[in-house]
Order: C-alpha cells, then sequence, then structure tokens
C-alpha cells in the first residue's frame, strides 16, 4: 500500500464545505486512493474512490491533482453527523491488498454548529 | 436491505472459555475479514477469506481461529480468549478486496 499523510484534526463549520486533504506521494500508477470514515467506534463506512479522474457521489466529492501525489475528500454541506475520523487509503489493485486495508491514524474531523 | 450482522455486539468473558463472534453478509460477497481495534493501534486484520474454504492470516492472528464454510458466514473462534484480546472487533465482506462494508462491531473483554 502506498503510504498516505493525513493532518490529525480539522475543524469544520456545520453548513460549510469541509475539505479534508491526504497526501500520497509513493502511489503508483493502479493504485485507487479510497476514504472510510468511522463515527465513534461504529464500522468504518466506505464513502469514495478514484483513481485519476475526480469523482463525486451522494455522500462527496474526490478530487485528485494530476499528478495524483495528493487528494481532497469534499463533504459539501458538512452536518453535525459528519464529525468522525476520516481515513484516506491507497491500496494496491487490484485486491492486492487481499483486503487488508492499512487505515492509519486518519483525520479527526470535528464539525462545530 | 444490505449489511453485515456481527453477534453479540458487547461480550464479557473470563481466561480460557471458548467463545465465537459471528459475522454473517447478504450481499453475496466473496471477501470477508476480521480486524481488531485497539487506542493508539488502528484497525489490524486478522484473517480473511476470498471465497468458501479459502481462508489466510493477517497480520495478528495468534490467538484466532476463522472458517468459511458458508459464502455468508465468516465465524471468528477464539479457543482460549487472554486478556489481550480484549478489543473491539469488526467484520467486513467485500466484493473485490478494497471496497468494504464492516458490520457494527463486537466489543469483547476478556476478564
Amino acid at each position: 500500500d502506498a503510504k498516505t499523510t493525513q493532518p490529525p484534526s480539522m475543524d469544520c463549520a456545520e453548513g460549510r464545505a469541509a475539505n479534508l486533504p491526504c497526501n500520497h506521494s509513493t502511489i503508483s500508477g493502479n493504485e485507487y486512493v479510497y476514504w472510510y470514515r468511522q463515527i465513534h467506534s461504529q464500522g468504518p463506512q466506505y464513502i469514495i474512490h478514484g483513481l485519476k479522474n475526480n469523482e463525486t457521489n451522494e455522500m462527496a466529492s474526490l478530487i485528485i491533482t494530476e499528478d495524483r501525489k495528493s487528494s481532497t475528500l469534499i463533504l459539501p454541506h458538512a452536518t453535525l453527523r459528519d464529525t468522525a475520523v476520516y481515513y484516506c487509503i491507497a491500496p494496491p489493485y487490484p485486491g492486492g491488498s487481499q483486503g487488508n486495508l492499512i487505515f492509519g491514524k486518519g483525520t479527526k474531523l470535528s464539525v462545530k454548529p | 436491505e444490505a449489511q453485515v450482522t456481527q453477534n453479540p455486539r458487547y461480550l464479557i468473558t473470563v481466561t480460557g472459555k471458548k467463545l465465537t463472534v459471528t459475522c454473517s453478509q447478504n450481499m453475496n460477497h466473496e471477501y470477508m475479514s476480521w480486524y481488531r481495534q485497539d487506542p493508539g493501534l488502528g484497525l489490524r486484520q486478522i484473517y480473511y477469506s476470498m471465497n468458501v474454504e479459502v481462508t489466510d492470516k493477517g497480520d495478528v492472528p495468534e490467538g484466532y481461529k476463522v472458517s468459511r464454510k458458508e459464502k455468508r458466514n465468516f465465524p471468528l473462534i477464539l479457543e482460549s480468549p487472554s486478556p489481550n484480546q480484549t478489543s473491539l472487533y469488526f467484520c467486513a465482506s467485500s466484493r473485490s478486496g478494497d471496497t468494504q462494508y464492516f458490520g457494527p462491531g463486537t466489543r469483547l473483554t476478556v476478564l
């Protein structure tokens, strides 16, 4: 797995966009970037993934730089329920991680009223 | 509803008393995994299975057993639990290995 680096914590005002950065400078050409989040000891929840194009789904948007060395997860209108630890992961593809995702420490996002 | 279920959700037991934590998924996924989560150590994989009757060790398999007799079930067995196995356990399933869907967790305390 490529090593990923995330800030340990971030704050965001409710209703504003939350932009969570991730550096993955050692990522190789066939490694996807995945984002998961974990809300207070619940099971981690898959959010989104991408290879080189920007991606959007009902939960978030993922912006990947052209050189693929970094990405940003965007929660467009953060709510209090988005308070969680967010993990950026770059497992080898396809299934080269054998389903063993290396979660690291992630970014603790606190959404404040 | 597509989901991964685990039982029990909470368990307090004593050293040496065999226990099983069940995991079941209704998404017809090939991959299933068990993780444990400990403060400061993050999530670590215990065992994984790529299909029925195919299992292999993850990063921290000592003291655990698994079986995969049916596609939907992947129980975690602790033959002789010890206090260092006190942890929060998660089961996950996946079609491909990387987009994983996690269960709600089982909080185990071994006295």
